[in-house]
């Protein structure tokens, strides 16, 4: 049972230019969302968060849509760097869950020059 | 540095050893996270603590998996009788209590059983 899905395994966009990650999940009691980078062979790094109450969230290059009612969110990085290229997690946690995350399965993004 | 610390980084064993593995989470946050990743995968939950207190467990988290966390500061992770099923990264992560906090992970440590 996989509430929290990233449908597409990988993305490649060139320097520069807009990379956009999806999300989908199912369970309507998700109130948190957050988005981790990952390298190979080491943690998840927290990149970017947002609660249910909102519709958007920005943080520098980094910009997090969240729409309710389709239950999909997606990361925004403009402008694409190379240094971006890694696994996109994105995961959910809910109210009353002890902040426990259900995370997707991950999008490989590469920044191409 | 003040981060979520693992260790050992990497460890090799043979199956039916033990292992454990340690964490040191962030200083001041009293929850501590259990975390499993395999190839191709996202982390998977494991188990967490708040403060010394294990509060939920995984049904991922088999008889011959043991977590503590004895004075609420660091937590150790240990697999008994390892399978080669076992091979995955483990993550450890903290956090405080508050409700949506943001959830920092350490390095992890790679298991390999052969």
């Amino acid at each position: 049972d996989q509430q929290v899905k990233q449908n597409s395994p990988s993305l490649s966009v060139q320097e520069g230019r807009i990379s956009i990650l999806n999300c989908d999940y199912t369970n309507s009691m998700f109130d948190y969302f957050l988005w981790y980078k990952k390298y190979p062979a080491e943690g998840p790094t927290f990149l970017i968060s947002i609660s249910s109450i909102k519709d958007k969230n920005e943080d520098g290059r980094f910009t997090v849509f969240l729409n309710k009612s389709a239950k999909h969110l997606s990361l925004h990085i403009v402008p694409s760097q190379p240094g971006d290229s890694a696994v996109y997690f994105c995961a959910a946690t809910l109210t009353g869950g002890g902040n426990k995350l259900t995370f997707g399965t991950g999008t490989q993004l590469k920044v191409e020059l | 540095d003040t981060g979520v610390s693992q260790d050992p980084r990497h460890k090799i064993t043979k199956r039916g050893q033990n292992v454990t593995f340690r964490c040191d989470p962030i200083s001041e946050h009293n929850r501590l996270y259990w975390y499993r990743q395999t190839l191709g995968q996202g982390p998977e939950f494991l188990t967490y603590f708040q403060n010394e207190a294990q509060l939920e467990k995984s049904r991922l988290l088999s008889d011959r998996f043991s977590a503590e966390r004895p004075k609420g500061s660091f937590s150790t992770l240990e697999i008994q009788r390892t399978e080669q099923g076992d091979s995955a990264m483990y993550l450890c992560a903290s956090s405080l209590t508050v409700s949506g906090n943001t959830i920092y992970f350490g390095e992890g440590s790679w298991l390999t059983v052969v």
